[in-house]
């Protein structure tokens, strides 16, 4: 079975950008969370999506929006990009039924906002 | 408010030794998960170990353990008999409502030969 897939790898953007990020899920999986790690920090839950509805927000603005498709794969969106968004963006998927003994995270993406 | 606190940045172990791992935590809810991952360089978090915090008795994987204390609120990582591969950064979590993970800081671990 594939696991979680992150792309791209790596990312460099301008403040004010707006930039996508992509999650394929591991097969199987229903459930697509979104974490920010900072440098040195622990990751922050940003949201989850089930069922193509968002299911579960943390503290962040609503410049950071989601996707998720009928195949379960997802989409992270920041507009207006700020120098504190650089970080690792890690994916981690689930099957909802199975909830917290499955989640599986992908290498992330590492933004860099200059 | 709840939240994880990891009180070691960084711990270092000879290969073979033992090491422990300290996590606290603050919730006010009866019935949540602990978790501890492992995060290489590759980034990619990986499950070390699981707690239910409605059993008592401590989860064990391998070389890897936990002593869950509730009512202290503690979840430490015990690793038996250390090994190279263990060189990462270890996170201490705990979710509630099956989709808010919250992390610790977490603590660097290098193993040395």
């Amino acid at each position: 079975e594939t696991g979680v897939t992150q792309s791209p790898t790596h990312l460099i953007k301008t403040r004010g950008q707006q930039v996508t990020l992509r999650c394929s899920s591991q097969s199987g999986h229903n459930t697509v969370s979104w974490y920010q790690q900072a440098l040195g920090q622990g990751p922050q839950f940003i949201f989850q999506y089930y069922r193509e509805e968002e299911n579960g927000r943390g503290n962040f603005p609503p410049r950071f929006s989601g996707l998720q498709f009928p195949n379960y794969s997802s989409e992270l969106n920041v507009n207006a990009l700020e120098l504190d968004d650089s970080a690792l963006y890690l994916c981690a998927s689930t099957r909802a039924e199975t909830g917290i003994y499955g989640y599986t995270f992908g290498s992330g993406t590492r933004l860099t906002v200059v | 408010a709840q939240t994880v606190t990891q009180s070691q940045p960084e711990m270092s172990v000879q290969e073979a030794e033992t090491v422990t791992l300290s996590c606290t935590y603050d919730t006010s809810e009866s019935n949540y998960y602990l978790f501890w991952y492992k995060q290489p360089p590759s980034r990619q978090m990986i499950l070390v170990i699981r707690q239910e915090a409605y059993k008592q008795q401590n989860a064990t994987e391998n070389r890897f353990s936990v002593n869950f204390q509730k009512a202290a609120k503690s979840f430490s990582l015990k690793i038996s008999d250390s090994q190279l591969g263990d060189t990462a950064m270890y996170f201490c979590a705990f979710i509630l409502n099956n989709n808010d993970m919250r992390f610790g800081a977490g603590t660097r671990l290098t193993v040395k030969p």
